[in-house]
């Protein structure tokens, strides 16, 4: 499965501040997302990063609060926009590949452990 | 969209025995079925997935059951290990597009 580094692992901000989270992959993949965890809860999808093109949002979630970017095959970045206590949460990215391209089912980047005070 | 419904929200095993994991999804075009095992603080790992041409996939005590019919799939942990203990949560998906989590299930092993 392919390798996924995400940064930063942690990080206590202010409200009002944003924080974009980056997410690079080794290898090539055909999709990528990002979920939202809140604690004690399930994985919520936020949106798919489309490469080259805007992000597809869930409902709930909207562009202004979470720009994505996903300038190529392998990389992606997620802002959390105009903080508030209630964005605290952990942030994870996710990709699937193909079997033709050696990276087959879906993978999680470890994870970004967000404060908001 | 798809919804996926995950039973029981806590589960507790003695040492030795079998635990089985239910969950339900609401749309019959999903073709993905895989199962997630979360430590306190790590990621997601993937530990079995299903596609719908399948009905039952084993790996070593690990097994995973789905009926497509009645939309239902089940995983099968045997001769349970304190390792086992985690948290679990079921998906589901169709081909390479979004998964869809259920709400989880905490697995605790009784030594």
């Amino acid at each position: 499965s392919a390798v996924i580094s995400q940064k930063p692992s942690r990080d206590i901000c202010q409200r009002g501040t944003s924080l974009t989270i980056q997410c690079q992959v080794d290898s090539q993949v055909t999709m990528m997302f990002w979920y939202r965890q809140q604690p004690g809860q399930s994985l919520t999808l936020i949106a798919t990063a489309n490469q080259g093109s805007e992000a597809t949002y869930e409902s709930g979630f909207v562009i202004d609060k979470f720009p994505i970017s996903r300038p190529n095959l392998t990389f992606s970045t997620l802002t959390v926009s105009n903080m508030s206590p209630e964005d605290s949460s952990i942030y994870l990215c996710s990709v699937v590949g193909t079997e033709s391209l050696g990276n087959y089912g879906y993978t999680f980047g470890s994870g970004t452990r967000l404060t908001v005070v | 969209g798809e919804n996926v419904e995950q039973h029981p929200s806590t589960l507790s095993v003695q040492e030795g025995d079998s635990a089985v994991i239910k969950c339900t999804y609401s749309d019959s075009a999903s073709n993905y079925f895989p199962w997630y095992k979360q430590e306190l603080g790590k990621r997601p790992q993937l530990i079995i997935d299903i596609r719908s041409n399948v009905g039952e996939k084993k790996d070593q005590r690990i097994a995973v059951t789905l009926n497509k019919t009645a939309k239902h799939f089940s995983l099968h942990i045997t001769e349970t290990q304190p390792e086992d203990s985690a948290v679990y949560f079921c998906a589901a998906s169709f081909g390479n597009e979004k998964l869809t989590f259920g709400t989880g299930t905490r697995l605790t092993i009784i030594p």
